[in-house]
């Protein structure tokens, strides 16, 4: 069965505000990736954090991982009407590559 | 960089009929691609890998004899619903790992849209 499992979460929030969203895993892994994907479209990757980092940043990204508890979250600080999205965490759980992908948090930033 | 095209964005077709996707890489070699579906709401689930020149390895519970995957150049390989039915109908992504960027980075498609009646 494929993991990176997160609760299935829909988020609503206004602009200027934060979004947290989190992900967990069932087995070892040696990467967590975070994803974005607008209504329709593709994937969009936006961060990838390895098993010996705890915390990472890119732009308005913040991306934490706890091996210990199997976790992992993504800040979105400031959040804009076009951080509109469905968010995906996804390991390689699977191996050689392949991709676990967890259930996706829907988040709409109100204007 | 690292841009995946898929043909066509969408398609609609009759029962038992066969569909193919094309998914390209246009300015990298993809060494790798893999295909997934997603269904509405839904996650993305693996459903095979594809390695240029070789047979792609399915999933499991994923019918091989279903869905045809072939990756004859390092950029493209097409994916082919056979004799579709309704139940087929699903949101079909490609990605692609090789030569550009990490090569444990995947770039994915706009993905294709498939709609059997």
């Amino acid at each position: 069965s494929q993991q990176g499992e997160e609760d299935p979460q829909a988020l609503s929030i206004q602009e200027g505000e934060n979004a947290t969203m989190n992900c967990s895993y069932k087995t070892s892994i040696n990467n967590l990736q975070w994803y974005r994907q607008n209504s329709g479209r593709g994937l969009v990757h936006l961060i990838l954090i390895r098993s010996n980092e705890r915390e990472k940043h890119s732009g308005r990204l913040r991306v934490t991982l706890d091996t210990s508890k199997k976790s992992s979250s993504l800040l979105i600080t400031a959040s804009r009407a076009a951080d509109t999205a469905s968010y995906f965490c996804a390991t390689d759980a699977l191996g050689n590559n392949r991709l676990a992908f967890g259930k996706g948090n829907q988040v709409v930033v109100i204007p | 960089g690292a841009v995946v095209s898929q043909h066509p964005s969408w398609v609609i077709c009759k029962s038992g009929t066969s569909v193919k996707i094309e998914c390209r890489s246009l300015d990298f070699q993809a060494t790798t691609m893999f295909w997934y579906r997603q269904f509405p709401k839904q996650s993305l689930m693996l459903m095979a890998t594809s390695n240029e020149g070789s047979k792609a390895t399915y999933e499991q519970g994923v019918e091989k004899d279903k869905f045809l995957i072939n990756h004859a150049s390092l950029t493209l390989s097409t994916l082919t619903v056979t004799s579709a039915h309704p139940e087929d109908s699903s949101f079909y992504i490609c990605s692609a790992s090789g030569t550009s960027g990490r090569s444990d980075t995947q770039y994915f498609g706009p993905g294709t849209r498939l709609t059997v009646l």
